[in-house]
């Protein structure tokens, strides 16, 4: 199994940025996907999750309403439309893919880092 | 929002000694859907726990998990070089899910 993150970068605050993650090597429609970011020298805060037919997403308060998560079942893929970023939004985002059957991470992939700044 | 609250901060201990980590929600956890993960310095984290007791596949059985409702515990049953890291608990019993803030865990 292997997650392997892209998009990262250095950006403007205010600006709008795509997070995206290629997953291989497991049964991907099947499975809850997830972001998780961690600040530079900080723990870790869960983002976003999304359902196997995308029905359901959910988002950290701290997020929501800015960031918009999405899967292409076909492509074995996960987005994150990242808008309206902020300087604390500054961090590496971690795709995950959640249990199959509860929301923890089994799988992470080694993350992409998003730096916001003026 | 469960609130989870990890202690200590930060363990100071030596290879072959035990390590306790502890980890506290604010409300019961529903069927105990609590997890532990494993951080090393630049590296993804990763799963050690699920269900506050079941280790995740291919985790050493020196790694131990504990606890029901509202207080849990990691315990490392001799410490070995590669288990100097961050640990944190993450409760997954409500759709907005929790992580504590970690446990560093260090070579004294």
């Amino acid at each position: 199994a292997q997650l392997v993150e892209s998009g990262g970068g250095l950006v403007r605050p205010g600006k709008s940025l795509t997070l995206s993650c290629a997953a291989s090597g497991f049964d991907f429609r099947n499975l809850y996907m997830a972001w998780v970011r961690q600040a530079p020298g900080k723990g870790l805060e869960w983002v976003s999750y999304i359902t196997y037919t995308s029905s359901e997403k959910h988002y950290a308060p701290s997020v929501s309403g800015r960031f918009t998560i999405s899967r292409d079942n076909r492509k074995n893929s996960l987005s994150l439309q990242m808008s309206g970023l902020r300087v604390d939004d500054t961090a590496m985002y971690y795709c995950a893919a959640l249990g199959s059957r509860d929301n923890y991470m089994e799988v992470w992939g080694r993350g992409t880092m998003v730096t916001v700044s003026s | 929002e469960i609130v989870l609250t990890q202690s200590p901060d930060t363990l100071s201990l030596s290879p072959g000694e035990r390590a306790t980590l502890s980890c506290r929600a604010s409300e019961t956890l529903t069927n105990n859907y609590l997890a532990w993960y494993q951080q090393i310095p630049g590296q993804a984290p990763r799963l050690l726990m699920i269900g506050a007791s079941n280790r995740a596949t291919g985790i050493p059985d020196r790694f131990s998990g504990s606890g029901s409702g509202t207080d849990f515990t990691l315990t490392i049953s001799s410490l070995e070089p590669e288990d100097f890291a961050v640990y944190y608990c993450q409760q997954y019993s409500r759709a907005l899910i929790t992580f504590g803030q970690g446990t560093r865990l260090e070579i004294k």
